[in-house]
């Protein structure tokens, strides 16, 4: 059973346009969500971060859209840049100190010149 | 600042055989740690978390164990490798109570 899914396994977007990531999840405990950027060969890094009580989080290029009633958040990056290639991964927990993650499959992102 | 460290990067062992994979955190005290695995094209699956020494919660049952001899150390061990116990291994640490986690660079390994 999949709780958390990211069904676009790739994604290839111009430099310099908007890249938009998407996550879908099941379980309707969860009240925490994270994406996360990996690159080959290297742990993930956590990105930004979203609780249930807003609808949106901004951090620099970074924004998080959070729509609770589809399930549904989605990764806004904008402007993108080259160094944006990565495998993104969103997560969820069940509330913020939460041990428990649930990743998705993630998406690989490839920032095109 | 906090470090976390996990060693070896890559490995290769044989079907059969043992293994240990340790990780270890730097810069703070009392961290949760946890052991995830990534199989190839698929996301990050939990295997083993702690909240303190000699604390294991097991995610998945499975070949693997996980041990947490101190505060800052966590082990997992396999006493008889299996072909799916390929993969990639992340060891990952958060502040007690608190998200992100933040995670090591992996060990990448590969059972013949």
């Amino acid at each position: 059973d999949q709780q958390v899914k990211q069904n676009s396994p790739s994604l290839s977007v111009q430099e310099g346009r908007i890249s938009i990531l998407n996550c879908d999840y099941t379980n309707s405990m969860f009240d925490y969500f994270l994406w996360y950027k990996k690159y080959p060969a290297e742990g993930p890094t956590f990105l930004i971060s979203i609780s249930s009580i807003k609808d949106k989080n901004e951090d620099g290029r970074f924004t998080v859209f959070l729509n609770k009633s589809a399930k549904h958040l989605s990764l806004h990056i904008v402007p993108s840049q080259p160094g944006d290639s990565a495998v993104y991964f969103c997560a969820a927990s069940a509330h913020q100190g939460a041990q428990k993650l649930v990743f998705g499959q993630g998406t690989r992102l490839t920032i095109n010149p | 600042s906090q470090t976390i460290h996990q060693w070896p990067a890559t490995l290769v062992q044989p079907v059969g055989s043992p293994l240990s994979l340790e990780c270890t955190v730097e810069g703070t005290s009392n961290p949760n740690l946890y052991w995830y695995r990534q199989a190839a094209g698929r996301g990050l699956q939990l295997l083993f978390y702690s909240v303190g020494i000699g604390q294991i919660s097991s995610e998945v049952p499975q070949n693997l164990s996980a041990s947490r001899p101190q505060d800052r150390q966590f082990i997992l061990s396999s006493k008889k490798l299996l072909l799916s116990d390929s993969g990639f291994y992340l060891c990952a640490w958060s502040d007690t109570g608190v998200q992100p986690q933040h995670f090591g660079d992996g060990t990448r390994l590969s059972i013949l």
